[in-house]
């Protein structure tokens, strides 16, 4: 069973500059969320999907943005780029029936965007 | 308030010692979900082992196990036998309410322990 894919794995941008990244959760799981993890901020919550509705969001601005597509695959945007957006963008994918239990979150290896 | 507390930013056990990694964890939810994941250096985060606010025992998952202390509100995680292959970071997350369908995916994270295994 495929995991969570996600691309680009590395990238540079500069300052002002947009990026989107994407990210293929695995098949069947039709829940997809996003996290930014920095060595000052940690990991946090930034979105999630599910059935192509954005269901929550963390507390970031609206500089950064996200879509997901009828196959569950996902894509998040940043728009107007800051040294502060520097940082690892994981995405995971979960079945997220909503029934008791874990639901547990798979995680892709991440994609490491740098601002230059 | 920070809501998941990691005290130990790193921590070295020696291969074949059992180690505790703490998580205490802030919440007035009565139903949420506490889980650890392991960070090797490669970025990705692994599940290793989730608990439920109403399971009534402590979790288990082959080497590691979860020391679930509710009324602390502490989910303290055991892993046996160590390995050179568990060096990495770990991370306590929660999860507060059930879910319903669709949002289940909103954690918060702890800063994580730095887990350093030596010969």
């Amino acid at each position: 069973k495929a995991g969570v894919t996600q691309t680009p794995r590395y990238l540079i941008k500069t300052r002002g500059q947009q990026v989107t990244l994407s990210c293929s959760p695995i098949s069947g799981h039709r829940s997809v969320s996003w996290y930014q993890q920095t060595p000052g901020q940690g990991l946090q919550f930034l979105f999630e999907y599910f059935s192509e509705t954005q269901r929550n969001k963390g507390n970031f601005p609206g500089r950064f943005s996200g879509r997901q597509f009828s196959n569950s695959r996902s894509e998040m945007n940043v728009s107007t780029l800051e040294l502060g957006d520097s940082a690892l963008y994981l995405c995971a994918s979960s079945s997220a029936t909503g029934s008791s239990g874990a639901n547990v979150l798979t995680f892709g290896a991440g994609s490491r965007l740098t601002v230059l | 308030a920070q809501k998941i507390t990691q005290t130990q930013p790193g921590m070295f056990v020696q291969e074949k010692e059992a180690v505790t990694l703490d998580c205490t964890y802030d919440t007035s939810d009565p139903s949420y979900g506490l889980f650890w994941y392991k960070q090797p250096s490669s970025g990705e985060m692994i599940f290793l082992i989730y608990q439920g606010s109403y399971d009534q025992q402590n979790a288990t998952e082959g080497r590691y196990s979860l020391n679930f202390q509710k009324a602390r509100k502490s989910a303290n995680l055991v892993i046996s036998a160590s390995q050179l292959g568990d060096s990495a970071m770990y991370f306590c997350a929660m999860r507060e309410g059930r879910g319903s369908t669709g949002t289940a995916s909103k954690l918060t994270f702890g800063t994580g322990t730095r887990l350093q295994v030596t010969l």
